[in-house]
């Protein structure tokens, strides 16, 4: 089973719409929790992270985290076609590893 | 500002050759990473290591080994390359475990192996 699940989309929306994207973890003692932003043919960038419950903001960008149902989401407001992307969800599990697990990514398409 | 840095950008080889792909980064980070990503596909961890002389391998079958002799090198190298190791081949870096998700990548190495 894989332990960080995302819908590999391609999510569409249209330019100023918002963007929901999705992110269950099988790891309940999971403690913190990331999104990463990577463009065609470039690496993953950091742009939200979240390590407590409730919603955290940053511009247009905020991440929502619900442990009890362990899924954790991230809202772009106001979708510019330069967000078309893949967003990665991350997730640092319990056990002291340390070592974060990838979702395969969920690609954002905002149309004109 | 992140800085790592990984060299070659970009490598065409024949079957058979020994590579080695560069991975240098200046923010004293203890943590760094090796990852392998095919065109639209999900990020493989191949290596790790969690300081000088600490290497573990990851979820994904590898051929290539990797060494940390010094904090800033984390370099992977393949001993005889094949097709199947065309890949891109992402290098990461973190600091304190406590922000161990906070992963600064490199440009990446595209591989390519004829």
């Amino acid at each position: 089973q894989k332990e960080v699940e995302q819908n590999s989309g391609p999510l569409s929306v249209p330019e100023g719409a918002i963007a929901s994207l999705n992110c269950t973890y099988s790891d309940r003692g999971s403690q913190s929790f990331f999104w990463y932003r990577q463009y065609s043919g470039k690496s993953p960038e950091l742009i939200m992270f979240i390590y407590s419950n409730g919603d955290k903001e940053d511009g247009r960008f905020t991440a929502q985290l619900n442990k009890a149902s362990q899924y954790v989401s991230l809202l772009i407001r106001d979708s510019q076609p330069s967000d078309s992307a893949t967003y990665l969800c991350a997730v640092v599990p319990s056990g002291g590893s340390y070592i974060p697990t990838f979702g395969r990514g969920t690609s954002l398409i905002v149309h004109p | 500002e992140a800085d790592i840095y990984q060299t070659p950008r970009y490598l065409v080889i024949g079957t058979g050759k020994k590579i080695t792909l560069e991975c240098s980064q200046t923010m004293g980070h203890d943590k760094m990473y090796w990852y392998q990503q095919d065109p639209g596909m999900e990020l493989h961890l191949i290596h790790y290591s969690y300081g000088v002389n600490s290497t573990e391998k990851g979820d994904l079958s590898s051929e290539s080994t990797v060494s940390r002799i010094r904090t800033e090198h984390f370099p992977l190298t393949l001993e005889s390359a094949r097709p199947s190791h065309t890949s891109q081949y992402l290098c990461a870096s973190s600091e304190r475990p406590e922000r161990s998700g906070e992963l600064f990548f490199g440009e990446g190495s595209r591989l390519t192996v004829l």
